[in-house]
C-alpha cells in the first residue's frame, strides 16, 4: 500500500506562508473528506493539527489551514514562525477500513 | 487529561513476537466514543497505521492489510489498557511504536499519543 505524496522538504522565512501538499488517489484523499495534518518537531511524537481537512482542534492557532481539491490535500501556515519548523504529515482514510500516512515534509523556517 | 504510558521489551528476536502495552489514564478503553490504535514509524516506511480497537456494545478490531495475518490488538478493561502483538517479526518490523487515542472529537482524530517505544528486531 503507497504513502501518500508529499514533498520532502519545504521551507520560509518568519512571517510568510507556506503551503504542503499531500497527493493521493480516488480510494483515499479524493474519496473522503477525512484528511488530518500532524505535527512532529524532532524528537517528539505527532500532535494533530488539522481534522476532517480543514478543521482545527482546540488549541491549534489559526495560522494552520487545510483544504483539498480532488485528489490533493494542502496544508496552508500562514505568519510563520520559528517554532513550526518540524516535520508535517498527512493522514487519510482509505476503503476497507484501512489508513494511510504521507511520506512526511520536513519544513525549514530561514 | 488523558495519558498513555507504553510499556514492553526494545529488542525482539526475528521471528519470535513482538509484544507492548498502552495504559490509559484519564479515559476508558471501553470508552463508547473512542477508538484505541497502534503506530509504528521507521525511517524506511515513515508513519505506518497498523490497527485499532474500539467499543461500541461490542469489541471490534480494524488492522492494516499490510499486517493483518500477524497482529493482534486487545483490549483489557480490568487494567484500563491496551496491548499490540505482532508475530514473525522481521528486521522490516524495527521501528518506534506508538500508541495512540482516537477521541472522535471528529473523523480520524488521533489526537493522544503514547510516548513511542523504540523496537529493534535482531538477533
Amino acid at each position: 500500500q503507497s504513502a501518500l505524496t508529499q514533498p520532502p522538504s519545504v521551507s520560509g522565512s518568519p512571517g510568510q506562508s507556506v503551503t504542503i501538499s499531500c497527493t493521493g488517489t480516488s480510494s483515499d484523499v479524493g474519496g473522503y473528506n477525512r484528511v488530518s495534518w500532524y505535527q512532529q518537531p524532532p524528537g517528539t511524537a505527532p500532535r494533530l493539527m488539522i481534522y476532517e481537512v480543514s478543521n482545527r482542534p482546540s488549541g491549534v492557532p489559526h495560522r494552520f489551514s487545510g483544504s483539498k481539491s480532488g485528489n490533493t490535500a494542502s496544508l496552508t501556515i500562514s505568519g510563520l514562525e520559528a517554532e513550526d519548523e518540524a516535520d508535517y504529515y498527512c493522514f487519510s482514510y482509505r476503503s476497507n477500513t484501512d489508513w494511510v500516512f504521507g511520506g512526511g515534509t520536513k519544513l525549514t523556517v530561514l | 487529561q488523558v495519558q498513555l504510558q507504553q510499556s514492553g521489551p526494545g529488542l525482539v528476536k526475528p521471528s519470535q513476537t513482538l509484544s507492548l502495552t498502552c495504559d490509559i489514564s484519564g479515559d476508558s478503553v471501553s470508552s463508547n466514543s473512542a477508538a484505541w490504535n497502534w503506530i509504528r514509524q521507521s525511517p524506511s516506511r515513515g508513519l505506518e497505521w497498523l490497527g485499532r480497537t474500539f467499543y461500541r456494545s461490542n469489541w471490534y478490531y480494524d488492522y492494516a492489510v499490510s499486517v493483518k495475518s500477524r497482529i493482534s490488538i486487545n483490549p483489557d478493561t480490568s487494567k484500563n489498557q491496551f496491548s499490540l502483538q505482532l508475530n514473525s517479526v522481521t528486521p522490516e518490523d524495527t521501528a518506534v511504536y506508538y500508541c495512540v487515542r482516537d477521541a472522535a472529537i471528529g473523523l480520524d482524530t488521533l489526537d493522544v499519543w503514547g510516548q513511542g517505544t523504540k523496537v529493534t528486531v535482531s538477533s
